[in-house]
């Protein structure tokens, strides 16, 4: 079954560390992968995406993301935090790469402390 | 631009009553679709169109209907309500078929008792 895991319900970084919130799929083929962003009472933005070419993809607010192959993760990742960066972050897969039945992860609440 | 509207914001229904939730969209998006959110399950795709006349299910179709009749309208209509659908729900749409961004509206929170 087509999949997308994100081990951590919460993740606790303060205000100019660095932060990585974890994600890893189990799809067949090479999959389409996404990150999104969901602040409170809002509805979902996108925050970047990898297609193919280079592993590093770069998003919006200074995200980016890795996406490795061998090990079928996503992480994202942000080298200075924010307290405004404190949100829901889900990962998605297009596992059929074709329109846009995306899989969503369970999310993850990043809180930023100041 | 309003980009993808949804109303209403809150919804209080009865088992077993009908309604409908509007989602429009002004960007002339070809690709809209429906999901839900549930609590520790993340968003699962309810139904989807990839233009004007076609509409297809998506992962938990069973329980509502959708059609599209205008480029810019995707209602969604819940046909008798159980309390399982007690759920929030959101509306999104996308460019073209390459775009792969989708844009989501604000959302509606139903509640079904």
């Amino acid at each position: 079954a087509q999949s997308v895991a994100q081990p951590e319900d919460q993740v606790n970084v303060a205000e100019g560390n660095p932060l990585t919130v974890k994600c890893t799929y189990s799809v067949s083929g090479n999959p389409y992968l996404f990150w999104y962003v969901q602040y409170p009472n809002r509805g979902l933005q996108f925050l970047l995406k990898y297609i193919t070419g280079d592993n590093l993809v770069k998003g919006s607010y200074g995200f980016e993301a890795e996406f490795n192959k061998s090990q079928t993760s996503f992480h994202l990742k942000k080298p200075s935090a924010l307290v405004s960066d404190s949100a829901l972050y889900f990962c998605a897969v297009n596992p059929q790469r074709s329109f846009q039945k995306l899989v969503f992860g369970t999310g993850t609440r990043l809180l930023v402390s100041p | 631009n309003a980009g993808v509207t949804q109303t209403p914001k809150f919804q209080v229904l009865k088992t077993g009553q009908s309604m409908t939730l509007q989602c429009a969209q002004d960007m002339n998006h070809e690709y809209m679709s429906w999901y839900r959110q549930d609590p520790g399950m993340g968003l699962r795709l309810i139904h989807y169109s990839v233009g004007a006349g076609i509409t297809d299910q998506g992962e938990v179709p069973n329980g509502y209907n959708v059609s599209r009749s205008t480029t810019e309208d995707f209602p969604l209509r819940l046909l008798s309500a159980a309390p399982s659908q007690t759920s929030v729900y959101f509306c999104a749409s996308s460019r073209s078929l390459d775009s792969y961004e989708q844009y989501f509206g604000p959302g509606t929170r139903l509640t079904v008792t």
